[in-house]
């Protein structure tokens, strides 16, 4: 069962510029996490934001959550050529982490 | 150093074959973790482990075997039933539900 569900599923932007990724989730969850992942490696845990937070900053990231409509965003500003990986959202609704399919991004310098 | 790790980095499999992965952990961490990631998907979880001697299935535990008989191990077995092995397989460990640590991975590919 995939709970999250990452919007785009791709991304292509210029050095410089900002990009968002969103994610939307179907059940009521205690926290949403972001991953990174690089072309063939592991996961990287960036950021989590609890159920009762609306908001969160680590640096050049920025995170969303409305637990209104279900769904997050993960902002990337001033985005550089090493930022390009791929992002997922994975969901805790009480049990076990549940990722999304993730979104692809590439900075082009 | 402390860390996650995973062996091999690559695992070539014949067909009929049982192949284990190793996972290992000095983070002290309670609870274990192993993924299917298939070529630009998300990740399925396989089995899970939240202490010592004691494992659940996770989605698709089906062909896939583990064992927890030591805190800093959990090694993946995946056998013969499993009918499309080929994929990246993760392993990863937390303290608690919030944050999970990974490993680098073992890519499986079935000849």
């Amino acid at each position: 069962s995939q709970q999250g569900e990452e919007d785009p599923q791709a991304l292509s932007i210029q050095e410089g510029e900002n990009a968002t990724m969103n994610c939307s989730y179907k059940t009521s969850i205690n926290n949403l996490q972001w991953y990174r992942q690089n072309s063939g490696r592991g996961l990287v845990h960036l950021i989590l934001i609890r159920s009762n937070e609306r908001e969160k900053h680590s640096g050049r990231l920025r995170v969303t959550l409305d637990t209104s409509k279900k769904s997050s965003s993960l902002l990337i500003t001033a985005s550089r050529a090493a930022d390009t990986a791929s992002y997922f959202c994975a969901t805790d609704a009480g049990n076990m982490l549940t990722f999304g399919g993730g979104t692809r991004l590439m900075v082009k310098p | 150093d402390g860390g996650i790790t995973q062996s091999p980095k690559y695992l070539f499999r014949k067909e009929g074959q049982n192949v284990t992965l190793s996972c290992e952990q000095n983070l002290n961490h309670d609870a274990m973790y192993w993924y299917r990631q298939d070529p630009g998907q998300g990740l399925r979880l396989i089995y899970y482990s939240q202490i010592v001697n004691d494992f659940q299935k996770g989605d698709i535990a089906e062909g896939y075997s583990v064992s927890r008989e030591k805190k800093e191990s959990f090694p993946l077995t995946v056998t013969s039933a499993q009918k499309n092995p080929t994929a990246f397989y993760l392993c990863a460990s937390s303290i608690r539900r919030d944050t999970q640590y990974f490993g680098p991975g073992t890519r499986l590919t079935v000849l």
